[in-house]
Parts: C-alpha cells; sequence; structure tokens
C-alpha cells in the first residue's frame, strides 16, 4: 500500500456508458495528479489540482470531467469513451506542486480501463 | 518537445547477472526520477538524482546522473526475480515545474 488507493482496479465500459475513477490519498499531500499509460507510450500527464484548485487540463478531451471535492479525493468522470481511451489511468499525489522532492510522486496503483 | 528516451527497451537476463539501463534527454534536466512499475500497477518510487555526477543507492540498485545532466543510468547488481519489472525515468524538464516528462519505460525479466 503506497497510501494512494484507486478503485475500481478494473473497468470495463460501453461507449455509451458514463462512470467515474476514484482516486484517495492518506498521506496528508496538497495536490493531486492524473496520468493516463497507455502501451509504448511514456505517461501523459491529464489533469493536475493544487489545493483542490485545478492548476493544469493538459489537452484533455471534455470526454474526461476532473473533480476534486477535497485535497484527499480526486475523481475522474468518464461518458462517451472512445476505444482508443482504453488505457491504464493512475493518479499520484505530491506534497507541494512545483520543485523537486526527495520522495517524487506517489502513485496508485491504477484503473486499468477498457471501452468496449 | 523535450522527451526522455529510454535503453534498452526491454531485457532478460539470468538472476545473478549485473544489467544497466539508460534514460537521456535531449536538454538539460534539472531533476531526474527512477520508478518501478510491476506489470499493470502504479509506479514505486526508486530514487532521485538532482546535481551533476550524483549517484545514489538503495539496496542493489544505483543510479547516477552525468556531469551535463542529460543521461542517467541505473545499474542493478545481481539481478534477482524480485527485481523484475518496468523500469522508469521520469524528469523535470524546467526548474520549478510539475509537468514532469516520462520516459517510455524498460521491461526487465529476470530468469531464475
Amino acid at each position: 500500500e503506497t497510501g494512494v488507493t484507486q478503485t475500481p482496479r478494473h473497468l470495463v465500459m460501453g461507449m455509451t456508458n458514463k462512470k467515474s475513477l476514484k482516486c484517495e490519498q492518506h498521506l496528508g499531500h496538497n495536490a493531486m495528479y492524473w496520468y493516463k499509460q497507455s502501451a509504448k507510450k511514456p505517461l501523459e500527464l491529464m489533469f493536475v489540482y493544487s489545493l483542490e484548485e485545478r492548476v493544469e487540463n493538459n489537452s484533455v478531451p471534455s470526454r474526461f470531467s476532473p473533480e476534486c471535492p477535497n485535497s484527499s479525493h480526486l475523481f475522474l468522470h468518464l461518458h462517451t469513451l472512445q476505444p482508443e481511451d482504453s488505457a491504464l489511468y493512475l493518479c499520484a499525489s505530491s506534497q507541494g506542486l512545483a520543485g523537486l522532492s526527495n520522495y517524487g510522486y506517489t502513485f496508485g496503483s491504477g484503473t486499468r480501463l477498457t471501452v468496449v | 518537445s523535450q522527451e526522455l528516451e529510454q535503453s534498452p527497451q526491454s531485457l532478460i537476463v539470468q538472476e545473478g547477472k549485473n544489467l544497466t539501463i539508460n534514460c537521456t534527454s535531449s536538454k538539460t534536466l534539472y531533476g531526474l526520477y527512477w520508478y518501478k512499475q510491476k506489470y499493470g500497477e502504479g509506479l514505486i518510487f526508486l530514487m532521485m538524482l538532482q546535481k551533476g555526477g550524483e549517484e545514489k543507492s538503495h539496496e542493489k540498485i544505483t543510479a547516477k546522473l552525468d556531469e551535463k545532466k542529460q543521461q542517467s543510468s541505473l545499474h542493478i547488481t545481481a539481478s534477482q526475480p524480485s527485481h523484475a519489472g518496468i523500469y522508469l525515468c521520469g524528469a523535470d524538464p524546467e526548474s520549478g515545474t510539475y509537468k514532469y516528462i516520462f520516459g517510455t519505460g524498460t521491461r526487465l525479466k529476470v530468469l531464475a
């Protein structure tokens, strides 16, 4: 356990469905991130929240909608996804946004999403 | 845009052998992180290098950042099956930014 918990671990959804991914951190961090990991591609930064405010929306399609109700929880709401959105979605947290940390980011185990 | 290139992309070694993974950037890095990922799971932080020439070790894993801060190597001594997984380098391409970039990873398999 890293202190960052993601649910569900696996999700299969149709292109017309609406679902949400959840991330919860118990580390007292104040910044949270969503990353997308596709096969043979580098991790792609999707969204960044600092102190519950979104500070980065990295050209992500509107079918992905993040929500950060408090500093411990982060959601990714999904609707009308495409098969190419199938990937591992990783949540991460850190203490502070910028600058170097001796501990890097703390990642969750990810949600494996399959869009059919 | 800046990218991190890792080599090799995959590696199969016999248990007990040493191995090296490289991470190269076209531009100076302000910080370099190494992570390990078990298949289909999250990333586990291994170590962070900041200064040119810096070297850090964690158990049997040693990482070094070159003087120009454009290349890092990860060296595993006497590999074990527990070392198997995907090793990713991540970096801070600009001072004080959170927009870290990551390499595509090196997939390591250790044969018992």
